[in-house]
């Protein structure tokens, strides 16, 4: 049972515009920064976002990143077969003095 | 640019150990620490501890104290994860990641926790 909250899955046809949601409370998400990563099966996890909506160099605008509260939202714009996914997101939980992931969720490019 | 190239791919027996390499390319080691982490089949993703090349500091989860051991070599950019008394429970795909945590390079602007991870070591551990 993952500590962060996420949909199991999500869709989207190309060039639609999707948002995966990550649900966490006071602890964390309320009050630490939130990453967020993608990972294509079988390859490497990819930094997409941290600092809550900051993209390293390479990661296009499509991908950006918000959080309000206890909660966290990636969003996808003008989805891509590519972009076809699990994506977790990440933060450190202040009470239990440790980093803490959601559970990832499936992005279906339909 | 930033590469971290882990080892294969390995079957214990319960109660075995293993040790999993990450050789880091790309970067100054010693800068960034190495971290660790888990995927088991169906769960999310758990930070093991971390290394700094830089001091050899460690830091590790509460869960792994005494059954993991981190260690670098910085002569070969390789850091290695060591996991002793292996249950089927510890049946997962192992991950090293570039973390400036506890390294030099915390306080550099634009840096970010897990930004370059290793492609995986799937460990299986079955009788």
């Amino acid at each position: 049972q993952s500590v962060l909250t996420q949909p199991p899955s999500v869709s989207a046809a190309p060039g639609q515009r999707v948002t995966i949601s990550c649900s966490g409370n006071s602890s964390n998400i309320g009050h630490n920064y939130v990453s967020w990563f993608q990972q294509i099966p079988g390859t490497a996890p990819k930094l997409l976002i941290y600092d809550n909506y900051k993209r390293p160099s390479g990661i296009p605008d499509r991908f950006s990143a918000s959080t309000s509260g206890t909660s966290a939202s990636l969003a996808i714009t003008g989805v891509q077969a590519g972009d076809e996914a699990d994506y977790f997101c990440e933060t450190w939980d202040s009470g239990l003095s440790d980093v803490v992931f959601g559970g990832g969720t499936k992005l279906t490019v339909l | 640019q930033v590469q971290l190239e882990q080892s294969g791919g390995e079957v214990r027996k319960p109660g075995a150990s293993v040790k999993i390499s990450c050789k880091a390319s790309g970067y100054t080691f010693t800068t960034y620490s190495i971290s660790w982490l888990r995927q088991a089949p169906g769960q999310g993703f758990e930070l093991m501890g971390w290394i700094s090349p830089y001091n050899g500091n460690t830091n590790y989860a509460q869960k792994y104290q005494g059954r993991i051991t981190l260690t670098t070599d910085t002569s070969t950019s390789t850091a290695y994860m060591e996991v002793t008394g292996l249950s089927p429970d510890d049946t997962a795909v192992y991950y090293c990641a570039r973390d400036p945590y506890g390294s030099p390079a915390i306080g550099l602007a634009g840096t970010a926790r897990f930004d370059h991870w290793g492609q995986g070591s799937r460990v299986i551990v079955s009788s």
